[in-house]
């Protein structure tokens, strides 16, 4: 299995409050991104990375900023939480880039704002 | 703009044959994949099309005509631990960005 996690796994916030998760892989692969899970909508790429320091915006990044300082990390930052955003988070990495490779999963990160 | 289309659910009987499909509406497209996922788990990697025809790796195989906008996932020999969900994903534009179906429940009886 491809070296992936993401903290926390579980998170209860309040709306209105900063939430930031955070994939950590240990695979040196160039390409993570960062999607949300909800009943009836699959996986829905909310933000993606193709270097350090080079993100751009997937289908659904309002109210959704990332950032990436090393290769291994990627943060996602939720500056003011609101219900519409409970949801479950997965990143991904990849090796190559090209539409070829195979994406790996974390375990996903459980959110829940009240 | 990006879309695919694929059963909600699907039932099948233990060691049976089931076949999911899988259509798409998408510009720039590479290939389609498909995906398992399990409750409470994370999505894994089953296969990858790029051109027509037919994929095939153990118990599972893949199928696509790009002509039809069309593919589809065959699964042989169901077993219960291939109760989840399927999802087929279309790769488009740079960095290997891929949307995602909204996922084939696949229930199996004994």
């Amino acid at each position: 299995d491809a070296g992936i996690t993401q903290s926390p796994r579980h998170k209860v916030t309040e709306t209105g409050t900063p939430v930031t998760l955070r994939c950590h892989q240990t695979e040196n692969h160039r390409y993570m991104y960062w999607y949300r899970q909800d009943p009836g909508h699959g996986l829905r790429l909310i933000h993606y990375s193709y270097g350090v320091k080079d993100t751009d915006k997937g289908e659904v990044s309002d109210g959704y900023s990332v950032s990436r300082s090393k290769t291994e990390d990627f943060l996602l930052t939720l500056e003011s939480a609101t219900s519409s955003q409970t949801s479950v988070y997965f990143c991904a990495i990849s090796d190559g880039g090209t539409p070829t490779d195979t994406q790996y999963f974390g375990p996903g990160t459980r959110l829940t704002v009240l | 703009g990006q879309s695919l289309e694929q059963p909600s659910e699907v039932t099948a009987v233990e060691g049976a044959i089931v076949q999911i499909n899988c259509t798409y509406q998408t510009s720039g497209f590479y290939g389609l994949s498909w995906y398992q996922q399990h409750d409470g788990g994370a999505p894994t990697f089953l296969s990858y099309n790029a051109l027509d025809g037919l994929e095939e790796t153990g118990r599972f195989s893949s199928f696509l005509s790009r002509s039809d906008s069309y593919g589809y996932l065959l699964l042989q020999e169901l077993q219960m631990k291939d109760s989840a969900s399927y999802f087929c994903a279309v790769s488009w534009g740079s960095a290997s960005k891929i949307i995602f179906g909204s996922g084939t429940r696949l229930s199996i009886r004994p």
